[in-house]
């Protein structure tokens, strides 16, 4: 049964770099010929899609987040992570990781990222 | 960029009625397009995909219909645990993958 679960600080500084981790267990993101990705939403707003990769192909970024946003890959421990600089309060959300082929079949439960000034 | 427009913003249905959802795309996806349920504390949930195919365990009264820019999400008998918002993904075109705003499905 995969299940996928975000980990990490609950709470950054501003100009500070968020940082989470979605641990997937039930697949192998190196094998499984998914896209693994992140998808964030704001307190009461709608959902922007951060960013996906392909294993052994491309990673591709939300143009609006591209300059700030990290996507990286640990098939060692079968996670993935997730890095966004220079935060401000417009990127508290819940973020959310997913697994899917275009669409996102697959979803964490969510991490609420807080910035605090 | 594709803007996925989803209307209305909000619907009051009572249940056992029948419920139809939209959802604009600013220019073709083709039938990449997804459609997505959200609850209160909750992730979304995969309802749709390729416009018209319902995932794993979704229940036959939720169907979707439309391709190239114009797309519908139809619940044919609202049931207690279909008051959600409901969002709609393009896939088509991407990055960036883009949602539309969401529908609030509430008690009438």
């Amino acid at each position: 049964q995969l299940q996928l679960q975000e980990s990490g600080p609950g709470l950054v500084k501003s100009s500070e770099t968020l940082s989470l981790t979605c641990t997937v267990s039930g697949d192998s993101i190196s094998s499984s010929g998914y896209y693994w990705g992140w998808i964030r939403q704001p307190p009461g707003k709608g959902l922007e899609w951060i960013g996906s990769f392909y294993y052994g192909g491309n990673t591709y970024y939300n143009p609006s987040l591209k300059s700030r946003v990290t996507i990286s890959v640990d098939t060692s421990k079968n996670q993935f992570s997730l890095e966004l600089n220079s935060v401000t309060a417009a990127d508290t959300a819940v973020y959310y990781c997913a697994r899917g082929s275009g669409y996102d079949a697959n979803w964490g439960q969510g991490s609420l990222v807080t910035v605090s000034s | 960029e594709i803007v996925m427009t989803q209307s209305p913003a909000i619907l009051s249905v009572s249940p056992g009625e029948r419920v139809t959802l939209s959802c604009r795309a600013s220019q073709s996806v083709n039938n990449d397009l997804a459609w997505y349920q959200q609850k209160p504390g909750q992730a979304p949930r995969l309802l749709i995909y390729g416009a018209s195919t319902r995932a794993t365990g979704i229940p036959a009264r939720f169907s979707g219909s439309g391709s190239g820019t114009e797309f519908t999400l139809t619940i044919s008998s609202l049931q207690s645990e279909d008051f959600a918002v409901y969002f709609c993904q393009q896939y088509n075109d991407w990055p960036p993958k883009t949602f539309g705003q969401g529908t609030k499905v509430e008690i009438k």
